[in-house]
């Protein structure tokens, strides 16, 4: 059964420390994987794809990494900030096709105090 | 921010009732989903869209049906809402023809049912 864990399950840090949050994942074949940030009440918003040649994509203090190897990514957040608190979901697609689906895991919530 | 937009946000409404959420988006794409999605577990695809005229049931069973008559249009309606039917439920949508497919997400609706 094709699956994306996550970890930890939620996670709380100070504000302008660093963290890093955990994706593992059964899905086969693999096309790309993305990570989303998720505010309370709204949609998720995309932060990074990576394919299965990308090992490292940054967006701002967002830093992603892909083993596909191992079948392991992770998102590193740096500098945290408080408006960093949110949901962060993995999802691994297993086709770069239109007949591609996604994978969702259950997210990280995390919550940055000051 | 993503030209993707979803009314109401939220809605309590009693057992029995028929109901629609509206789903629509500015930015031409072909293709449309909705998710359903409960507090700490993942996105589940209830139905998606190619385009006009076409419509598919997603991994999650449901008893809600969709419509896409417009291209920039995804309603969803429950013609008879349950109190199992209280969860978000997220609209989004995506163009073909691209590598990545990034999905973008509409706010949500919040559904609570009495």
């Amino acid at each position: 059964k094709n699956q994306v864990e996550q970890s930890p399950q939620s996670l709380i840090i100070l504000e302008g420390k660093n963290c890093t949050l955990q994706c593992n994942y059964t899905v086969s074949p693999f096309s790309n994987l993305r990570w989303y940030k998720q505010d309370t009440g709204r949609g998720p918003v995309s932060l990074t794809i990576m394919t299965f040649s990308e090992n490292t994509k940054s967006n701002g203090r967002y830093t992603a990494t892909l083993d596909a190897d191992t079948k392991q990514s992770s998102l590193h957040i740096t500098a945290s900030q408080l408006s960093d608190s949110a949901s962060y979901i993995c999802v691994v697609s297993d086709r770069g096709s239109t007949l591609g689906r996604l994978y969702f895991g259950r997210g990280t919530q995390l919550t940055v105090w000051p | 921010e993503a030209d993707i937009y979803q009314t109401p946000r939220y809605l309590v409404i009693g057992t029995g009732k028929k109901i629609t959420l509206e789903c629509s988006q500015t930015m031409g794409h072909d293709k449309m989903y909705w998710y359903q999605q409960d507090p700490g577990m993942e996105l589940h695809l209830i139905h998606y869209s190619y385009g006009v005229n076409s419509t598919e049931k997603g991994d999650l069973s449901s008893e809600s049906t969709v419509s896409r008559i417009r291209t920039e249009h995804f309603p969803l309606t429950l013609e008879s809402a349950r109190p199992s039917h209280t969860s978000q439920y997220l609209c989004a949508s995506s163009s073909t023809g691209t590598t990545e497919e990034t999905q973008y997400f509409g706010p949500g609706t919040r559904l609570l049912v009495l």
